[in-house]
């Protein structure tokens, strides 16, 4: 199976900062990443997908990065909106699986 | 609009069973692969298993906890997936959320989640 890992697991920023959220696989999964938004109480909803492809009406404050082993999801100007927790996930082999998750604070 | 609406969820003692369906709606089901992930309460995401469409003969894949007990199934002329869920465990409690697969194989819709709690 393909392990992805993300770090870190807690990020505290403040309105209009830029964070970034690193998903490492345990090994090469091309670009077949996606990148996933988790507000409490409701459904994931998908944020990228192919790595850095944006999801149609995400936006365009996230953007996504990477190939291979290692890929960063960037969001740039923090919106009280943000808050959440975000999951990476991989499509390249069976089992599909996701990372452990970064829950982001606003401060 | 896309809607995917989940139900059947409840309190199922160890070793029981339970049906999950799926309603969809606002798209072509009969397109799209389906999928179902599972949260165990304050945990993450866990992908349990996929049944993809006509074209591929309904072929599915499961993940490992749950190959052998879990079933999915579809209804194209329902516009309706399933999941039944046999032989449950404690460890099997979780909301249960089916999602589409879109045409890059990533989750672009999502149900509302169904809570599955298995105790006794």
């Amino acid at each position: 199976d393909i392990q992805l890992t993300q770090s870190p697991s807690f990020l505290s920023a403040s309105v209009r900062d830029r964070v970034s959220i690193t998903c490492r696989a345990s090994q090469g999964i091309s670009s077949d990443l996606a990148w996933y938004q988790q507000k409490p109480g409701k459904a994931p909803k998908l944020l990228i997908y192919a790595a850095s492809t944006l999801q149609s009406g995400v936006p365009s404050r996230f953007s996504g990065s990477g190939s291979g082993t290692e890929f960063i999801l960037t969001i740039r100007s923090l919106q009280p909106e943000d808050s959440a927790t975000y999951y990476c996930q991989q499509r390249n082999s069976y089992p599909i699986t996701f990372g452990q998750g970064t829950r982001l604070e606003i401060k | 609009e896309v809607q995917l609406v989940d139900s059947g969820g409840g309190l199922v003692q160890p070793g029981g069973s339970l049906r999950l369906s799926c309603a969809a709606s606002g798209f072509t089901f009969s397109d799209h692969y389906m999928d179902w992930v599972r949260q165990a309460p304050g945990k993450g995401l866990e992908w349990v298993g996929r049944i993809r469409k006509k074209a591929n003969s309904y072929t599915t894949e499961y993940a490992a906890s749950v190959k052998g007990r879990f079933t999915i199934s579809r209804d194209d002329s329902k516009n309706s997936l399933y999941l039944q869920m046999n032989s449950l465990k404690t460890e099997d409690t979780a909301v249960y959320y089916c999602a589409r697969a879109s045409g890059t194989f990533v989750f672009d819709y999502w149900g509302q989640g169904t809570l599955v709690t298995v105790s006794s």
